[in-house]
């Protein structure tokens, strides 16, 4: 299976509701990083949570991290149409390369 | 500080030409990686280099593909002999040296997407 797996696969809700979105992953990592990625553009980096972190703030985004379970979670809350995207969780294992899950696409209805 | 730079942004191919992809990375970093996307899935590292070093390789096609950051100018992408299973968007990211491994961000250029037709 993959490194990096988001769960769900599709998220729809209404302006103004919280999402959550799963990830859930198989080795150590020494990191993990969340990104958003625009239809047809590129990736935006959104937060990087440490293995020795178990949460992190940034503004509307709360990221969590259970090592023990392997899986992270990124909340969004008092979501705007402006982050419908795809949303990515990439771990960061030996080495330096980033193993991506296949994504979680958010739209969010006005 | 200009982002991370990739061009073209969109390049069309017939099968057997070759591409070139560039990418020139953030000012003061001397990491850069490259991935591919294929459509609705997500993206796969491919290799990841220093100036004028391969670091990591194992996610390039053993075949036809190839990939340098020489000590001066973009990092470069080669794809030799293009076939249509080689359309997808392909991103560069870069990251500074770090004081460890791995625990820096990567900062991704806006790709470019290849089309072979």
């Amino acid at each position: 299976s993959q490194q990096g797996e988001e769960d769900p696969q599709a998220l729809s809700i209404q302006e103004g509701e919280n999402a959550t979105m799963n990830c859930s992953y198989k080795t150590s990592i020494n990191n993990l990083q969340w990104y958003r990625q625009n239809s047809g553009r590129g990736l935006v980096h959104l937060i990087l949570i440490r293995s020795n972190e178990r949460e992190k703030h940034s503004g509307r985004l709360r990221v969590t991290l259970d090592t023990s379970k392997k899986s992270s979670s990124l909340l969004i809350t008092a979501s705007r149409a402006a982050d419908t995207a795809s949303y990515f969780c990439a771990t960061v294992t030996s080495g330096s390369r980033l193993t991506f899950g296949e994504g979680t696409q958010l739209t969010v209805n006005p | 500080n200009a982002g991370v730079m990739q061009n073209p942004r969109h390049l069309v191919r017939r099968r057997g030409q070759e591409a070139r992809l560039r990418c020139s990375p953030m000012k003061g970093h001397s990491h850069v990686y490259w991935y591919r996307q294929l459509p609705e899935e997500g993206l796969k590292f491919m290799v990841y280099l220093q100036k004028e070093n391969i670091i990591d390789e194992s996610g390039m096609p053993k075949e036809r593909f190839s990939a340098e950051f020489p000590k001066e100018g973009p990092s470069i992408l080669r794809i030799q002999q293009v076939v249509r299973g080689d359309s997808a968007a392909y991103f560069c990211a870069s990251s500074p040296p770090s004081s460890g491994r791995g625990l820096d961000t990567q900062y991704f250029g806006p790709g470019t997407r290849l089309t072979v037709l």
